[in-house]
C-alpha cells in the first residue's frame, strides 16, 4: 500500500536555527497538509496545499513557517528562527481529493534546544 | 468554542466490553467525518469514515447525527489491541480538517 514518507524521523536543532522537514506524499494525491502535535496535546492543523499554493492555514502558521513543493514529489515545511515552543511532532498528510480521509506519514519529532 | 469536542477519558474497560465514544462539532457546514486511532507517539491512522446512514466495520460502528452535530463510535467485544487514543476528525468546506483532542481507551485483561 502506498505510504506518505517523512524525513528525518527526529531532528534536534538549536533555538534560532532554521529547519526543513521533508515529506513525500502518495504519488497520485493532490492535497497536502502539515500538522503538529505537541507532546500530550491534540493534533493541530497548520496548512493545506493544493495546486502549488497554500489553500488554508491556521493561526499557528505565521511568518515563521513556509511550505514548498520544489520538485513535484517533495513537500517541505520550513521553520525559520525556531523557538523552544516549536518542539513537537510534525505530521505530513495527503489526500486524493479535498474531503477524502487523509493518509499520514510517520511524523518528524522536532526537538528545539 | 472548539470546532470539535471529545470526552478525553480515559476509558478503562475489561476485554470483551462494549465502549462508546462521543464527539460533537460546532460548524453545521461540516461535510465529512472520520474516526482515527492514534497509538502512543505514532501517526493517526484512519479507522473509519462516518456516513450519514451510519456504518459498521466488524466490531466498530459509527453514527452521525447532523441535527445534533454529534458523531459516535461504538466498539464491541473490546480487544487488548484496541487500546489507543481515538480521534474524531471533521472536514469543513474546503480542505481544512479539525481534530478533537482524542479519547484515551485502555482495554484491561
Amino acid at each position: 500500500e502506498p505510504e506518505v514518507t517523512q524525513t528525518p524521523s527526529h531532528q534536534v536543532t538549536q533555538m534560532g536555527q532554521e529547519v526543513i522537514l521533508r515529506c513525500v506524499p502518495i504519488s497520485n494525491h493532490l492535497y497536502f497538509y502539515w500538522y503538529r502535535q505537541i507532546l500530550g496535546q491534540k493534533v493541530e492543523f497548520l496548512v493545506s496545499f493544493y495546486n502549488n499554493e497554500i489553500s488554508e492555514k491556521s493561526e499557528i502558521f505565521d511568518d515563521q513557517f513556509s511550505v514548498e513543493r520544489p520538485d513535484g514529489s517533495n513537500f517541505t515545511l520550513k521553520i525559520r528562527s525556531t523557538k523552544l515552543e516549536d518542539s513537537a511532532m510534525y505530521f505530513c498528510a495527503s489526500t486524493a481529493t479535498g474531503a477524502q480521509p487523509q493518509h499520514f506519514g510517520d511524523g518528524t519529532r522536532l526537538s528545539i534546544l | 468554542r472548539k470546532e470539535v469536542e471529545q470526552d478525553p477519558g480515559p476509558f478503562n474497560v475489561p476485554e470483551g466490553a462494549t465502549v462508546a465514544f462521543n464527539c460533537t462539532y460546532s460548524n453545521s457546514a461540516s461535510q465529512s467525518f472520520f474516526w482515527y486511532r492514534q497509538d502512543c507517539r505514532k501517526e493517526p491512522k484512519l479507522l473509519m469514515s462516518v456516513y450519514s446512514s451510519g456504518n459498521e466495520d466488524g466490531r466498530f460502528t459509527a453514527q452521525l447525527n447532523r441535527a445534533s452535530q454529534y458523531i459516535s463510535l461504538l466498539i464491541r467485544d473490546s480487544k487488548l489491541s484496541d487500546s489507543a487514543t481515538y480521534l474524531c476528525v471533521v472536514n469543513v468546506a474546503g480542505n481544512q480538517f479539525y481534530f478533537g483532542t482524542g479519547t484515551s481507551l485502555t482495554v484491561i485483561p
